[in-house]
């Protein structure tokens, strides 16, 4: 099985820096994945890691640990549209293909003047 | 279509009555999933198709709950005897096939509000 945790809420200032961590405990690792859900909508892709290191796509990075179980996710430069969930999740290795993906239960960020 | 297409986007009904939720996923996408998603908490994995055939249904939380996929493209959730506990958003995502290599990115639907009273 899968255990994810993440912190329930976060609020930052806009033009800062924010991380948001998540630790895990699987039973099988092939990737991790970082979405962000506004209020009402489907959550969207961010970035993924699956090797040790830093990913970096623009203003939002993603860093994996695999020996610590332990990801998160950089947001640089913030704007008030950043104002969301982010979820953390992890992919299983699913016998016959699949990308079958175990969630925690996001991450509320609110972005402040 | 150009992205996933869930129906309807909300549907309320009472207790014991049974729902149907529709997902149109992306055109050419061979694997389908299905998730459920209550108020304050990550999606929770219900079912996975590839093709028309469930490849793993390990979430369905019980014989209530079923999936079809028969032509391998449009998807329904069927639930029975719907109880207060099933309400939730319940989302569809698609993905291009079952390659575990490379990001295989899942893209979702908006979700199919369920309320059940």
């Amino acid at each position: 099985g899968q255990n994810i945790d993440q912190p329930t809420e976060m609020t930052a200032t806009e033009g800062a820096i924010v991380q948001i961590n998540c630790t895990y405990q699987t039973s099988g690792f092939n990737g991790l994945f970082w979405y962000q859900q506004h209020a009402g909508e489907a959550p969207t892709f961010l970035s993924y890691n699956v090797l040790d290191g830093l990913e970096e796509k623009g203003r939002f990075s993603s860093f994996l640990s695999r020996s610590k179980g332990y990801s998160y996710l950089l947001l640089k430069e913030l704007q008030m549209k950043d104002s969301a969930s982010y979820l953390c999740a992890v992919r299983d290795r699913l016998t016959g293909g699949g990308n079958k993906l175990t969630f925690g239960t996001g991450t509320q960020l609110k972005v402040e003047l | 279509g150009a992205g996933v297409s869930q129906t309807p986007s909300n549907k309320v009904t009472e207790k014991g009555k049974y729902v149907e939720l529709r997902c149109d996923p992306i055109s050419g996408h061979t694997a389908l999933y299905w998730y459920r998603q209550s108020l304050g908490q990550g999606p929770e994995f219900l079912i996975y198709f590839q093709g028309t055939g469930a490849a793993d249904d390990s979430g369905l939380p019980n014989d209530r709950f079923f999936a079809v996929r028969p032509e391998g493209s449009v998807s329904t959730l069927k639930i029975q005897r719907t109880e207060r506990g099933d309400s939730a958003v319940y989302l569809c995502a698609s993905s291009s096939g079952r390659a575990l290599t490379g990001a295989n990115v899942l893209t979702f639907g908006a979700g199919s509000r369920l309320t059940v009273l």
